[in-house]
């Protein structure tokens, strides 16, 4: 069946620093790729997406890349903070209206 | 605006007894909806959703079930739970089909479920 893999499961960085999360797909059918924040103790939200027409988007110090020949996708965030302490989901859909995949999430500190 | 609820919060059951979880979302109509799993740190794990009323795709099979006997209430049901089932259960909705093709997932606030 569908399946999205994610790596590192466990990422520390330095305030400051860069975090890059990793994720592939097995359904070539995918066509958008959104990605959850979790906090602690509370429902994921999403953060940033991008459909298979797009290869980069960026909003403000996060920035998604996808590749769809090669079906992975990431997640950059730039000049981390504590608050972006989190554990973070990406996810492959066909369609809204279709199941929407997760990976099994990346656990990222930030230290300050 | 719309709003999506769950309950209960928590529940502590024993094994074999039976489970009756409940998501309702407000403010919209005809939404898609769908419950996952979440294990303590693990990821999202579909069970199951629905694109209409009494129109359920099941993900993974296990003694658990769902209906959706109205437009905006899902529920998810078992009739003797395992040790298992433990976890943090999250209902989520999606707008209409068609509506928009890719589409944000709201989360409900979800219940946290320990199975003794």
């Amino acid at each position: 069946g569908e399946n999205v893999e994610q790596h590192p499961s466990t990422l520390s960085v330095q305030e400051g620093d860069s975090a890059v999360i990793k994720c592939t797909y097995s359904d070539s059918a995918s066509n958008y790729f959104p990605w959850y924040k979790q906090e602690l103790g509370k429902r994921p939200q999403l953060i940033i997406d991008i459909r298979s027409n797009v290869g980069e988007k960026k909003d403000q110090r996060i920035a998604v890349t996808l590749n769809k020949t090669a079906k992975h996708f990431s997640l950059h965030i730039t000049e981390t903070q504590p608050e972006d302490s989190a554990v973070y989901f990406c996810a492959a859909s066909r369609a809204s209206y279709d199941k929407v995949i997760f990976g099994p999430g990346t656990s990222l500190s930030v230290i300050p | 605006s719309q709003t999506i609820h769950q309950w209960p919060a928590t529940l502590v059951q024993p094994v074999g007894s039976p489970l009756s979880l409940e998501c309702t979302v407000e403010g919209t109509s005809n939404p898609n909806l769908y419950w996952y799993r979440q294990a303590a740190g693990r990821g999202l794990q579909l069970l199951f959703y629905s694109v209409g009323i009494g129109q359920i795709s099941s993900e993974v099979p296990q003694n658990l079930s769902a209906s959706r006997p109205q437009d905006r209430q899902f529920i998810l049901s078992s009739k003797k739970l395992l040790l298992s089932d433990s976890g943090f259960y999250l209902c989520a909705w999606t707008r209409p089909s068609g509506r928009e093709f890719y589409d944000e997932q709201f989360f409900g606030p979800g219940t946290r479920l320990t199975v003794l």
